[in-house]
């Protein structure tokens, strides 16, 4: 069964705190994608990468960061945690979204304290 | 630029109840279209897509179809049980600068169904 791993379901950090969110695919594809969930405000893209060590910016990359050194991992790093950072998190991984969509984690629900 | 409005929830029904969940869309292209579903405490699943004006996609009950003419995806089941209760999101395809796609997604509707 193809999925998408994201490594933690529920994290706490602290306001200053170096937060890793990592996320893994085993479908070789080679879209993948961060989106933050909020409540009445859907999914907006932080991030996304279409190829390893290549990486381009979403609607809301402020405070974030990613890395993708290999083609079936994809890092969101929070340089310095923020309380308005606390959200759910989902990582998505695509071949193309024109026939067959994204397939997404299961999330990470970030709180920062 | 491109957007996705969908209606307000929750959507609260009775089991075998007749579901509506509206959506339109806003796009300067020919974008596919999607709808998702995230049950509780999970990620989100696709549940049917369109790629065409008039395509309808379908998938455990539930439909949509494309209507380029009203720009709407309406999501439609004809009798809903109680484990179709989960947050549904609509979702169109975009193109990146780049020439790569996206999905610009909907608020998502909350759909509680009851005994």
């Amino acid at each position: 069964d193809v999925k998408v791993t994201q490594s933690s379901r529920y994290l706490v950090k602290r306001t200053g705190e170096k937060v890793f969110l990592e996320c893994v695919q085993d479908m070789d594809h080679e879209n993948m994608f961060w989106y933050r969930q909020d409540p009445g405000l859907g999914l907006r893209l932080i991030y996304f990468s279409y190829d390893v060590k290549m990486k381009e910016k979403g609607d809301i990359p402020e405070g974030y960061s990613v890395s993708r050194e290999k083609k079936e991992r994809f890092s969101l790093i929070l340089e310095s945690a923020s309380t308005n950072q606390t959200s759910m998190y989902l990582c998505a991984s695509s071949a193309t979204t024109e026939t067959y969509g994204y397939t997404f984690g299961s999330g990470t629900r970030l709180t920062v304290v | 630029g491109d957007s996705v409005t969908q209606m307000e929830g929750p959507v609260t029904l009775s089991e075998e109840a007749f579901l509506t969940i509206n959506c339109t869309y806003t796009a300067t292209g020919y974008p596919s279209l999607f709808w998702y579903v995230q049950y509780p405490g999970e990620g989100l699943q696709l549940l049917l897509k369109a790629t065409k004006a008039d395509d309808k996609g379908s998938n455990k009950g539930f439909e949509a179809t494309y209507r380029k003419e009203t720009t709407s995806f309406h999501l439609e089941k004809g009798s809903v049980q109680v484990s179709d209760s989960a947050v549904y999101f609509c979702a169109l395809s975009d193109m990146f600068s780049g020439g790569y796609n996206k999905l610009i997604f909907g608020a998502g509707t909350r759909l509680a169904v009851h005994p």
